[in-house]
């Protein structure tokens, strides 16, 4: 079954502790994203890759890292958490940037 | 820097209607225009995508315009079932491959 998997789906934790949200497609897609969604604020882009070893910041990178060391996946690293990250978090894949998007079931990050 | 908006932000109709969602976007540098379907507490789906190049996209009782020289975007519903109760999405792709959402449109189809 094609699929975009995010690991973990919910995850609680505390200010400075780095962690690192996984996210693999199955698709053999180029275009992945990662994506945060708050109330009142929308999706918003936090990094995007166009192919291995490709990324670029989106609208909100600041605090987060990402690396596209291979095709099916991207990673998403917090290297010292704060409360303003917590948010529901989405990753995506396309086979390119001109082509729908496939989406993940979601992140929830709290961190207290 | 782009910004895209969504009207009416929540809408609630009777099963049978046909209804129609807007989408606006203030730069027309863009690649494609997609709308998205989101559950709660689910990922987002892509209903339809238009090529900046397509004035229309169609899938079932689905149709989404855009014209891109005005900014906007809209999609229509036909026959509205409570099945299509969901939040309604749309995103465009600029020509930096990013991609910039609309808060959304909540709609509710009433039995």
């Amino acid at each position: 079954e094609a699929q975009v998997t995010q690991n973990p789906r919910y995850l609680i934790t505390v200010t400075g502790k780095k962690l690192t949200v996984t996210c693999s497609q199955n698709m053999n897609h180029e275009y992945m994203s990662w994506y945060r969604q708050d109330p009142g604020l929308g999706l918003r882009q936090i990094y995007y890759s166009m192919n291995v070893e490709v990324t670029d910041k989106g609208d909100v990178p600041e605090g987060y890292k990402v690396s596209r060391k291979e095709k099916r996946n991207f990673p998403l690293i917090l290297e010292s958490p704060s409360p303003n990250q917590t948010s529901l978090y989405f990753c995506a894949s396309s086979p390119g940037g001109n082509q729908p998007q496939h989406f993940g079931d979601g992140t929830r990050l709290s961190i207290l | 820097k782009q910004e895209v908006t969504q009207i009416p932000a929540a809408l609630s109709v009777p099963e049978g209607e046909n209804l129609v969602l807007n989408c606006s976007f203030t730069d027309s540098a863009i690649y494609n225009l997609q709308w998205f379907r989101q559950d709660p507490g689910k990922g987002l789906t892509s209903l339809l995508l238009i090529q900046s190049s397509q004035r229309e996209q169609t899938s079932g009782r689905l149709n989404a315009s855009l014209d891109k020289s005005s900014g906007r975007s809209t999609l229509y519903i036909a026959a509205s079932q409570p099945g299509d109760s969901a939040t309604y999405l749309c995103a465009v792709l600029n020509y930096g491959q990013n991609f910039v959402f609309g808060p959304g449109t909540r709609l509710s189809v009433l039995p």
